[in-house]
């Protein structure tokens, strides 16, 4: 089964530290990414990678930034905290250029900014 | 703009009854899938079932069936036979062509869907 790990469930952190939400995942997909998801507004795309060291923006990139050093790591990075990015963050993987191409997501890590 | 549209923040239904949770999309490519995920209380995303633009056939996965309407731009989940299990947040979602290569997915705000002995 493949298997998408997110480092951390639950995180409080203060408004203005620097914020690392690391995701991996067993499978060798070439395809990574972040969501974050709040109530009432879905899910919604922060980056997404597409290869090693290969990034892009998705549709809410502002106020984070993202790495790839490595195929099954995917770190989202959060440079200053504020309170409007507590929310819910999900990682997820796919495999590219397949007919479905559904993504495998982790468990999720609810963050809390005071 | 608003690309996937599920009108149902919440839905109650009977055990061992059947359900229908509605999904729009907007999209003006001709090759796109559709997907719907279930997430439990629990938080993971479990993905349920896909339709391809192009599928001629509607979706079926055991309890699961999706009512394609292509020219209404619909994509509805149908759950037969409810289960007291199947409590969980519900998201449709899109995969557009041009996108298809990385996978992007674009998601609803989703239907919460509360079982019922």
């Amino acid at each position: 089964d493949v298997k998408v790990t997110q480092s951390s469930r639950y995180l409080v952190k203060r408004t203005g530290e620097k914020v690392f939400l690391e995701c991996v995942q067993d499978m060798d997909h070439e395809n990574m990414f972040w969501y974050r998801q709040d109530p009432g507004l879905g899910l919604r795309l922060i980056y997404f990678s597409y290869d090693v060291k290969m990034k892009e923006k998705g549709d809410i990139p502002e106020g984070y930034s993202v790495s790839r050093e490595k195929k099954e790591r995917f770190s989202l990075i959060l440079e200053s905290a504020s309170t409007n990015q507590t929310s819910m963050y999900l990682c997820a993987s796919s495999l590219g250029l397949v007919r479905t191409g559904e993504l495998f997501f982790g468990e999720g890590s609810r963050l809390t900014v005071l | 703009a608003q690309k996937i549209t599920q009108t149902q923040p919440g839905m109650f239904v009977q055990e061992k009854e059947a359900v229908t949770l509605d999904c729009t999309y907007d999209t003006s490519d001709q090759s796109y899938g559709l997907f719907w995920y279930k997430q439990p209380s629990s938080g993971e995303m479990i993905f349920l079932i896909y339709q391809g633009s192009y599928d001629e056939q509607n979706a079926t996965e055991g309890r699961y069936s999706l009512n394609f309407q292509k020219a209404r731009k619909s994509a509805n989940l149908v759950i037969s036979a409810s289960q007291l299990g199947d409590s969980a947040m519900y998201f449709c979602a899109m995969r557009e062509a041009r996108t298809d290569s990385w996978g992007k997915l674009q998601f609803g705000a989703g239907t919460q869907v509360v079982v019922t002995p």
